[in-house]
């Protein structure tokens, strides 16, 4: 068990460009979330994906945000267009989930997003 | 989503106990969960609860669950300055699908 790992840890982008950042999760959790943290803030949910299937999209990602998982592995989140809103970091967790039950969350260490 | 609540701050001496609190609103909640978070950091799992529990402890941490008041509290006892760090309260929802997190109180531990 690695744990949840992300990559890069820091970006910083100019106003306009599109990012992309990874999320490999733990082997064997079939659940995957995207999170939003700005400073000061709880986590924020984005997305989850159960397998490859993504169940559920916060009103907060917007249409310029869009999530994989292809293989119900590793997932990526690209921001298109970025602005200085976007600014926060993005956190993934995972988990291992059937029906209504839930494993805790397990996270990674985030991906730092620097909108210039 | 979800009201997950918690005080901003809370500040204790090396030794003492540090009590930080939570208020929730949703009554479906199945678990609730403890999460700390040091600087540049994700957040780590410290703890949870059942919601048919009203307390669990594990070496210095307490947790106490008053379901009635919807109140949750992590007690820390013999606060360390590794214990210097943001503590997120959060809580999983009836479906346990989703998960909602209050904004964390930042302890700070004096020597």
């Amino acid at each position: 068990d690695t744990g949840v790992s992300q990559d890069p840890r820091h970006k910083i982008t100019k106003r306009g460009q599109n990012v992309t950042f990874r999320c490999d999760p733990i082997s064997e959790h079939n659940r995957l979330y995207w999170y939003r943290q700005t400073l000061g803030q709880g986590p924020e949910f984005l997305t989850y994906f159960q397998n490859e299937a993504q169940l559920e999209k916060s009103r907060l990602l917007s249409d310029r945000f869009s999530a994989e998982r292809p293989k119900g592995s590793f997932s990526t989140l690209e921001i298109q267009r970025t602005e200085q809103g976007d600014s926060a970091m993005y956190l993934c967790a995972s988990s291992l989930g059937s029906g209504q039950y839930n494993s805790p969350l397990h996270f990674g260490n985030g991906t730092r997003l620097t909108v210039t | 989503g979800e009201d997950v609540e918690q005080s901003l701050f809370l500040s204790v001496r090396e030794g003492d106990s540090s009590v930080i609190n939570c208020t929730y609103t949703d009554s479906s909640s199945t678990y609730l969960y403890w999460y700390k978070q040091e600087p540049g950091a994700g957040l780590q799992l410290l703890t949870y609860i059942f919601s048919n529990m009203d307390m669990k402890q594990d070496q210095r941490l307490t947790v106490l669950l008053n379901k009635k008041d919807k109140h949750l509290s992590l007690r820390i006892a013999d606060t360390q300055t590794g214990d210097s760090a943001i503590y997120f309260c959060a809580e999983s929802t009836g479906t346990g699908n989703q998960f909602y997190f209050g904004t964390g109180t930042s302890l700070t531990v004096i020597p």
